[in-house]
């Protein structure tokens, strides 16, 4: 079957580094996409990997490993309004998006 | 760019009444939308695959003659929650898949605001 992997909820302070881990195994791969989504609203858009290695993007950065099916979004200097959950998605070989169930990101002062 | 609307983003109903939501792609033209619905806490369950111009194609699990599916136009698709009762109470987003060429990154969805139904 299919399955995504990432915690369900991590801490981190603000100002800090954190880094929020995503395991998957799907039927094909044909891109990993990184959303943020803050409560009650839709998840938006944060990047896109397809070939191994890192991309930056501001404060945000995510990593791509396909042959350890392992992915991490990176988040610096830490603001109180990136508390939202950060969803991981891997689009499988018929271009169809597997989910993860998320990971609730709580900023503390 | 790349803005998708939704309508209404709040609705409260009476069980046994139908619901409709729209879903509109506003500055680009989507060959695919996506519905999706969403619990608390919950990811993302997709519910049905729409094309322009075809019928939709429905995750299994999800009854097609309760949630009706009609993607009329390359800018347009809408929801249809027929007959609806307490248990499809819920958050509902839908997304849009850019024409190939145009995306900011390959096949890259853009998500509606969410629709958020509650059914009494």
């Amino acid at each position: 079957g299919q399955n995504i992997d990432q915690p369900t909820e991590m801490t981190a302070t603000e100002g800090a580094i954190v880094q929020i881990n995503c395991t998957y195994q799907t039927s094909g791969f044909n891109g990993l996409f990184w959303y943020q989504q803050h409560a009650g609203e839709a998840p938006t858009f944060l990047s896109y990997n397809v070939l191994d290695g890192l991309e930056e993007k501001g404060r945000f950065s995510s990593f791509l490993s396909r042959s350890k099916g392992y992915s991490y979004l990176l988040l610096k200097e830490l603001q109180m309004k990136d508390s939202a959950s950060y969803l991981c998605a891997v689009m499988d070989s018929n271009y169809q998006l597997i989910w993860g169930a998320g990971t609730k990101l709580i900023i503390k002062p | 760019g790349a803005v998708v609307s939704q309508h209404p983003s709040r609705v409260i109903c009476k069980s046994g009444t139908s619901v409709k939501i729209e879903c509109r792609s506003l500055d680009f033209q989507a060959t695919t939308m996506f519905w999706y619905r969403q619990f608390p806490k919950k990811s993302l369950m997709l519910m049905a695959t729409s094309n322009e111009g075809s019928k939709a194609t429905y995750e299994q699990g999800v009854e097609k003659d309760k949630f009706l599916i009609n993607h009329a136009s390359l800018t347009l698709s809408t929801l249809t929650v027929t007959s609806a009762h307490p248990e499809d109470s819920s958050f509902y987003i839908c997304s849009a898949r850019m024409i190939e060429g145009v995306a900011r990154a390959p096949e890259t969805q853009y998500f509606g605001p969410g629709t958020r139904l509650l059914v009494l």
